[in-house]
């Protein structure tokens, strides 16, 4: 149980383009989703919480108007990178969890993102 | 803000071996405590958790510790297997959120 599905695996795009993360979980309802970035060998630093129906909140230092988060339903959430640049070239990794602070988060496998 | 140490960063261990990992964390309103297993190009896997109301869990070869009073806890690995290779992060949680450790690069040689 808990599986949490992250589409697509890897988008490769020229600059300027918008793309669009999708993180599902199959098996569980999230009220909460996470969305993360990850360098190469450093640890996780989270970009933004979204709870369903309400807006995200962002941790500082993230544009929100750069990086768009919708989490319409109990099961999906999405990021959407706007006018995407190589520095927004990463990992970026999502995870859902359960009513709770002690729920544990479950993750997708990520998303490699690279900009031309 | 929550501030999570982790060490060591390498650790290298023959098969067999245990293999242990230490965190510490400054928040006292943390009570919740997963460690993840991430190996290369996919997502952090939940291996084992603990909550605040217990000082040590186990699930086969995994263990976790934790003690409260001085806020660190550990993650124990007996009769490591080269399948064990892999980034381990420890986390501490602040309200929904986690904080996460910088992570250990573990290998198990054969």
């Amino acid at each position: 149980g808990a599986v949490v599905s992250q589409h697509p695996s890897r988008v490769i795009c020229k600059s300027g383009t918008s793309v669009k993360i999708e993180c599902r979980s199959l098996d569980f309802q999230a009220t909460t989703m996470f969305w993360y970035r990850q360098f190469p060998k450093k640890s996780l630093m989270l970009m933004a919480t979204s709870n369903e129906g309400s807006k995200a909140t962002y941790e500082q230092g993230v544009e929100k108007d750069k990086f768009l988060i919708n989490h319409a339903s109990l099961t999906l959430s999405t990021l959407t990178v706007t006018s995407a640049h190589p520095e927004d070239s990463s990992f970026y990794i999502c995870s859902a969890a359960g009513q709770g602070t002690e729920e544990p988060q479950h993750f997708g496998d990520g998303t490699r993102l690279s900009i031309l | 803000g929550e501030n999570v140490e982790q060490h060591p960063s390498t650790l290298s261990v023959q098969e067999g071996d245990s293999a242990v990992i230490k965190c510490t964390y400054s928040d006292s309103a943390s009570n919740y405590f997963p460690w993840y297993k991430q190996e290369l190009g996919k997502g952090p896997q939940l291996i084992i958790d603990i909550r605040s109301n217990v000082g040590e869990k186990k699930d086969q070869r995994i263990a976790v510790t934790l003690n409260k009073t001085a806020k660190h806890f550990s993650l124990h690995i007996t009769e490591t297997q080269p399948e064990d290779s892999a980034v381990y992060f420890c986390a501490a949680n602040t309200g929904y959120a986690l904080n996460f450790g910088k992570g250990t690069s573990l290998l198990v040689t054969p």
